[in-house]
């Protein structure tokens, strides 16, 4: 069965904080996305993963992707109130497809 | 600008009744998807096209039809026969060519709610 797993599904912590989020997948691929949602908004791209070692980073969040281990994170470091929402990866499978994961509700308490 | 629109932004069906969310893009996608997000949850893939004339059932497919008669409209039909289609509705594309990031974007989304 294709599966996403991310973990964990709700977080919630300090500002001025690290903490990462964990996705895992069952599917060989090497292609892997995160977005964010905003409550009662459409998914924004965060970043796109294209191969093994790939590392991206963009302000505070920095996302990393391991296809031999099946395995995606994303860190954040010292956290902002503004980081606030629920983040999803999402793995492709080919054929135009995506599988997603359940989404990490992330809320930063100032 | 382009982008991809969806309209309407909040729609309230009765019960027995059709209803036709609409997603246009202009960014030459030549993929287009339809998803539904019930609340607290993740991504539910209805159907997909990836191609005009063409399309495949996602993994929620019942009780939903599409057609893609043009590349840059995706309109979902939500029928009678889906029994519990208060949802949050997200359109998306994507560019299926080679060398580029592939990612889907999305539109802003359709709050279905059921009276």
């Amino acid at each position: 069965e294709l599966k996403v797993e991310q973990n964990p599904l709700f977080l919630s912590m300090q500002e001025g904080k690290n903490y990462t989020i964990y996705c895992n997948y069952s599917t060989t691929s090497d292609r892997l996305y995160w977005y964010r949602q905003d409550p009662g908004k459409s998914l924004e791209s965060l970043f796109v993963l294209l191969s093994n070692g790939a590392v991206k980073q963009e302000g505070r969040l920095m996302a990393s992707l391991d296809t031999k281990a099946r395995l995606s994170t994303l860190h954040i470091t010292a956290a902002v109130h503004d980081l606030s929402a629920t983040y999803f990866c999402a793995v492709d499978i080919g054929n135009y497809q995506l599988i997603w994961g359940a989404g990490t509700k992330l809320i930063i308490k100032p | 600008d382009g982008g991809i629109t969806q309209s309407p932004k909040y729609l309230f069906r009765k019960e027995g009744q059709n209803v036709t969310l609409s997603c246009e893009q202009n960014l030459n996608h030549d993929a287009m998807y339809w998803y539904r997000q019930d609340p607290g949850q993740g991504l539910r893939l209805i159907y997909y096209s990836q191609i005009v004339n063409d399309f495949q059932k996602g993994d929620i497919a019942e009780g939903y039809s599409v057609s893609r008669e043009k590349k840059e409209s995706f309109p979902l039909t939500v029928t009678s026969a889906q029994k519990n289609p208060t949802a949050f509705y997200l359109c998306a594309s994507r560019w299926a060519g080679r060398g580029g990031h592939n990612e889907q974007f999305f539109g802003p989304g359709t709050r279905l709610t059921v009276l």
